[in-house]
Order: C-alpha cells, then structure tokens, then sequence
C-alpha cells in the first residue's frame, strides 16, 4: 500500500493567517492526491483534486500544488469556518487507496 | 441536489452480522462507482470498498476482505455493505460516499453521506 503522511499533526492559526499543510507520499503518485475537510461531526468535504484543481464552490483561499511524492495545501487567508482537520488522500492506486493522518487547525 | 443517506448501524456483539445501507437521490445512481469510508471514533479515514457503477468490480481494503461485501440495487438507488465476523475494531462511522468518475471509478469522492455508526461490543 501507498503511505501517506501529513506534517504538521497540528497547528494553531489565527483568523488571517497563511497556512500551509505538507502531505508526502511513500512513493511517486503524479497528481492522483485530493483534499478533504472535516469539520467535528461532519462528514468529509472535498477542497481540491487532482493535486491542484478547486472543485466546484470552494473558496479560492484554498489552493493546492505539487506532484510526485510531496504535495502542499494553502489556506491563503484562514477564515473562522476553516477551522477544521484536513486530510490528504491518493487515489493513484485506486484499488487501494489510503488517506494521510490528518491535520488539526484550530484556534490561536 | 446529491443526497446520500446511511441507515443500519447499531451496537452489535463480536462476531455477529450488520448490513448498511445508502439510499441515493439527485444523480444517475447506476453510472458511478460508490464506496464505504469509515472514521474509528477520533481517529482518520479509512477506506473500505468500491464498486463499479455496474456492479461488475468490487474492491476491498485488506483488513475487510472475505469479511464485508459491498453490493448495490440500481433499480432501488441503494447501496449496501454487509458485515460479518465482526469485530471490535470495526468500531467505526461508516460513510457511503460517490466516486466522481462517470462509468468508471477513479478512487476520489466527490458526495458523502452523513454516516452511520456501528459500535461492535459485547
């Protein structure tokens, strides 16, 4: 299986801030990676595919890049509803997928 | 709009049996792949099974195989995961969730539904 991992576990941001989430993968997997939300409670909510193409009706503070085994989720200007977890997850081996840890952005 | 909705979870013993369903509304049900997800309490995503928009392929991650089966009614919008031989690590909300590739499935999830619970505990 593909290992993905996410760095930081955790972080605290202040309304405004810049942030920014790395995701690595075990082994080349182009740009087969997506991003999720998830909010206490709730269920999942895609941000970004394709490592970096915004699906419909997300805000465009939320941008994602790379390609290969590293990748990066921005969060260009944090907002009081993106407090949340965030995970990575590759769909290169789609058959066997698997998610990063995840990434807990709370409150500064 | 898209809607998918889980039902069937519940407290049941190791060993014993559950079946999940998801009832879909506001796509075309049978030309998309749909897959099971599910969180063990406070803790990340884990995926579970896929299956093809025709029921043709299904797919099973290692820790569920020869254990869970995933099915579908197209005729019935519904998707569902039978469970059994379960076990207490099987704790989990289990989501339903819609692959966003039409006639195919490309292992992303576009919808999901709002999950269901199932607590496996003697």
């Amino acid at each position: 299986d593909i290992q993905m991992t996410q760095s930081p576990s955790s972080l605290s941001a202040s309304v405004g801030d810049r942030v920014t989430i790395t995701c690595r993968a075990s082994q080349s997997i182009s740009s087969y990676l997506n991003w999720f939300q998830q909010k206490p409670g709730k269920a999942p909510k895609l941000l970004i595919f394709d490592a970096s193409r915004l699906q419909n009706g997300v805000p465009s503070r939320f941008s994602g890049s790379g390609s290969g085994t590293d990748f990066s989720l921005t969060i260009s200007s944090l907002q009081p509803e993106d407090f949340a977890t965030y995970y990575c997850q590759q769909n290169y081996d789609s058959l066997s997928i698997t998610f990063g840890p995840g990434t807990k952005v709370d409150i500064k | 709009q898209v809607q998918l909705v889980e039902s069937g979870g519940g407290v049941v013993q190791p060993g014993r049996s559950l079946r999940l369903s998801c009832a879909a509304s506001g796509f075309t049900f049978s030309s998309y792949g749909m897959h099971w997800v599910r969180q063990a309490p406070g803790k990340g995503l884990e995926w579970v099974a896929v299956i093809s928009h025709d029921e043709s392929k299904e797919y099973y991650a290692d820790s569920v195989k020869g254990r869970f089966t995933i099915s579908r009614d197209n005729s019935k919008d519904t998707l569902y995961l039978q469970m059994n031989s379960l076990r207490t690590e099987d704790t989990a909300v289990y989501y339903c969730a819609k692959d966003p590739r039409w006639l195919q499935f490309e292992g992303s999830f576009d919808y999901w539904g709002q999950g269901t619970l199932v607590t496996v505990s003697s």
